[in-house]
C-alpha cells in the first residue's frame, strides 16, 4: 500500500533555531495536512493545504509556522524560531480529495525535541 | 467547540475477551466520525468512517456503531495483535479532525 514518508524521524534542536520537517505525500493525493501530538496529549490539527495554499489553520499555527510545497512533490512544515513547547511528534497526512471526508493517510511522524 | 471524550483511558483484556470502547462527542454539525488505530511511535491508521446515527461498519474483529451522541468500537474475541491505542475523531468543519485522547488497549495471550 502506498505510504506517506516523513523525514527526519527524529530532530533535536536548540530553542530559537529554525527547523524544517519534510513529507512526501502519496502521489495522487491532493489535500495535505500537518497534525502534532505532544506526549500524552491528543493529536491536534495544525494546518491544511490544497492547491498550493492554506485551506484552514488552527490557533497553534501562528506566525512562527509556515508550510509550502517547494518542488511539487515534497510538503514541508517550517518552524522559524522553535520554543520548548514545540516539542512534539509532528504528523503529515494526505488524502485524495473531498477534504477530510475521505480517509487520511498519516506518515510515521517526526519526533521534534527542542532543548 | 467540538469535543471528543473517550473511555476508558486504558483497557486490559485477555485474548478472546470481547469488550467495547466508547467515544462521546459534541459537535455543531457532524460530517463524519472516524476511528483510527495508533501503534507506538507510528501515525494513526484509518479504520472506519461513520456518517449518520444507526450506521455500523465492520472489519475483522472490529465493529463500529454510531448514535447521535456517541460511538462504540466493539472488539470481538481480540488477539494480542489488536493491542494499540484506538483514536476517535470528528469532523464538523471543512478540513479538520478533532481527536479524543484515545483508549490504550492491551490484549494478553
Amino acid at each position: 500500500e502506498p505510504e506517506v514518508t516523513q523525514t527526519p524521524s527524529h530532530q533535536v534542536t536548540q530553542m530559537g533555531q529554525e527547523v524544517i520537517l519534510r513529507c512526501v505525500p502519496i502521489s495522487n493525493h491532493l489535500y495535505f495536512y500537518w497534525y502534532r501530538q505532544i506526549l500524552g496529549q491528543k493529536v491536534e490539527f495544525l494546518v491544511s493545504f490544497y492547491n498550493n495554499e492554506i485551506s484552514e489553520k488552527s490557533e497553534i499555527f501562528d506566525d512562527q509556522f509556515s508550510v509550502e510545497r517547494p518542488d511539487g512533490s515534497n510538503f514541508t512544515l517550517k518552524i522559524r524560531s522553535t520554543k520548548l513547547e514545540d516539542s512534539a511528534m509532528y504528523f503529515c497526512a494526505t488524502t485524495t480529495g473531498g477534504g477530510v471526508k475521505e480517509k487520511l493517510f498519516f506518515g510515521s511522524g517526526t519526533q521534534l525535541s527542542v532543548l | 467547540e467540538d469535543q471528543v471524550t473517550q473511555s476508558p483511558e486504558a483497557l486490559r483484556l485477555q485474548e478472546g475477551e470481547s469488550s467495547s470502547l466508547n467515544c462521546s462527542y459534541t459537535v455543531s454539525g457532524l460530517r463524519g466520525l472516524f476511528w483510527y488505530r495508533q501503534d507506538p511511535g507510528k501515525g494513526p491508521e484509518f479504520l472506519f468512517t461513520l456518517y449518520s446515527a444507526g450506521e455500523e461498519k465492520e472489519k475483522e474483529r472490529l465493529k463500529a456503531t454510531l448514535t447521535k451522541k456517541e460511538s462504540f468500537l466493539h472488539i470481538t474475541a481480540p488477539k494480542p495483535e489488536d493491542s494499540a491505542t484506538y483514536l476517535c475523531a470528528v469532523n464538523s468543519g471543512y478540513s479538520t479532525l478533532t481527536f479524543g485522547k484515545g483508549t490504550m488497549l492491551l490484549v494478553s495471550p
